[in-house]
């Protein structure tokens, strides 16, 4: 189970992080995900890191201004969020990988969060 | 390129078999795999190496490649199985990129 931090809004510019609790199976063997989907849109993938944090990739749309990591130790996964911009807006969901390095096979799901910037 | 495609719309009779596809160069290299999105859910996945189902999906579902061209094969349409439906792969940089989607409607 993913279960995802609440709403957040922020003003352009701002910052965010959203997070994502994983339970009821092995965190650290598996390559999480951050996708987002904006309102009335399809889905687009965000990011995505490795099981051990060695490995980490980004949408263009978001490189340089997001950061992806993760604990597993605590089991959560967490997506930190600079420079926002309007066209951030959208409903993010965290995603299990099938396997330990990053394959974009997302067989399990968090709820989403939304994500607001207005001014 | 990258860029995955889908027709934006297709429609089904009750009862009968619809195709969904999905193209694109990047799926010469690597597998696709296929999600379900109902209105107000997160989305969940159906297909995977483009002809494996998860456990839980029915087997109405089936999927198949030819060249870069996946597609996903509803058989016997059933009014739950509207909903949008999304491709996904990878590309050589380790990036995963999705289709635009296709709306799928049950008449």
């Amino acid at each position: 189970q993913l279960v995802q931090s609440g709403a957040n809004v922020s003003q352009p510019g701002g910052s965010l992080r959203l997070s994502c609790a994983a339970s009821g199976f092995s965190f650290d063997d598996y390559a999480m995900h951050w996708v987002r989907q904006a309102p009335g849109k399809g889905l687009e993938w965000v990011s995505g890191i490795n099981y051990n944090s060695g490995d980490t990739h980004y949408a263009d749309s978001v490189k340089g201004r997001f950061t992806i990591s993760r604990d597993n130790a605590k089991r959560f996964l967490y997506l930190q969020m600079n420079g926002l911009r309007a066209d951030d807006t959208a409903l993010y969901y965290c995603a299990k990988d099938f396997y330990a390095h990053s394959n974009g096979w997302f067989e399990r799901w968090g709820q989403g969060t939304l994500v607001m910037v207005s001014s | 390129s990258s860029g995955l495609t889908q027709d934006p719309a297709v429609s089904v009779a009750l009862g009968q078999t619809v195709k969904i596809t999905c193209q694109g160069d990047t799926l010469r290299g690597y597998h696709a795999t296929w999600y379900q999105q109902k209105a107000g859910q997160a989305p969940t996945l159906v297909m995977y190496s483009e002809n494996s189902r998860p456990t839980g999906i029915s087997d109405r579902f089936s999927g198949s490649r030819s060249g870069n061209t996946v597609s996903l094969t509803i058989s016997g349409a059933q009014a739950e199985d509207e909903a949008d439906y999304y491709c996904n792969s990878r590309d050589r940089s380790g990036n995963v990129v999705f289709g635009g989607g296709t709306k799928l409607t049950v008449l």
